[in-house]
């Protein structure tokens, strides 16, 4: 089965970029979505096919895909970006699979 | 504007079945492409895709769920159900049902999920 391989937390302080990574087995040949879930909350999809954003997603969101590492990139980072954050790809022998998830902490 | 909503029951017992529903709106599951699936997450922990129902009633299953899941559509009445059988302790968690993307392969609109605890 395929496997996604996330940071289980990074910290960064507001007004700086984060960067949220995400491992898998020459996954710059998948599509790579990125969900964002505040505690209590439905996850939120922020981008999909690696670097597209869905409508309402701030700029500030971004993402890339290559080789063996996606990234989710934040920039500026305000206190209402703090949450957990997954990765998503689908794999022809798993499906639809997630990764464990990382704990932006917005210091 | 596509909502969806997670409905049953909030405790079942061990080897119980659980059987829930995801009534949406917003959007036609005779559409082409279009699927809906059902995703859980057990307190503090990731999210664990487990089925999915497709416009063309081909379905997909977590393969090491398989035998336990059962996901029906019923299209009149803009539904997905979700059955799962031989309930334990460890399925405990929020069951959330989801759209899927109408040209990809992410999930775009997600119901509020229910949380389902399993004890005795």
């Amino acid at each position: 089965s395929y496997v996604l391989t996330q940071p289980p937390s990074v910290s960064v302080a507001p007004g700086q970029t984060a960067r949220i990574t995400c491992g898998g087995n020459n996954i710059g040949s998948k599509r790579v979505h990125w969900y964002q879930q505040k505690p209590g909350q439905a996850p939120v999809l922020v981008v999909y096919d690696d670097s597209d954003r869905p409508s309402g997603i701030p700029e500030r969101f971004s993402g890339s895909n290559s080789g063996n590492t996606a990234t989710l990139t934040i920039s500026r980072v305000e206190a209402g970006d703090e949450a957990d954050y997954y990765c998503q790809v689908w794999d022809s022998s798993s499906d639809w699979v997630f990764g464990g998830g990382t704990k932006l902490t917005v210091l | 504007q596509i909502t969806l909503t997670e409905s049953g029951p909030t405790l079942v017992k061990p080897t119980q079945t659980l059987t829930l529903t995801c009534t949406f709106s917003g959007f036609s599951l005779t559409t082409s492409g279009l699927g809906v699936a059902w995703i859980r997450q057990p307190p503090g922990k990731a999210l664990e895709w487990l089925a999915l129902n497709y416009w063309n009633d081909d379905k997909r299953y977590r393969p090491s769920l398989r035998s336990r899941l059962t996901v029906t559509k019923d299209t009149s009445k803009n539904q997905v159900v979700l059955t799962m059988t031989n309930m334990d302790p460890v399925d405990t968690g929020t069951y959330y049902c989801a759209h899927r993307h109408a040209v990809g392969l992410s999930f775009d609109y997600w119901g509020q999920g229910i949380l389902v605890t399993v004890s005795s």
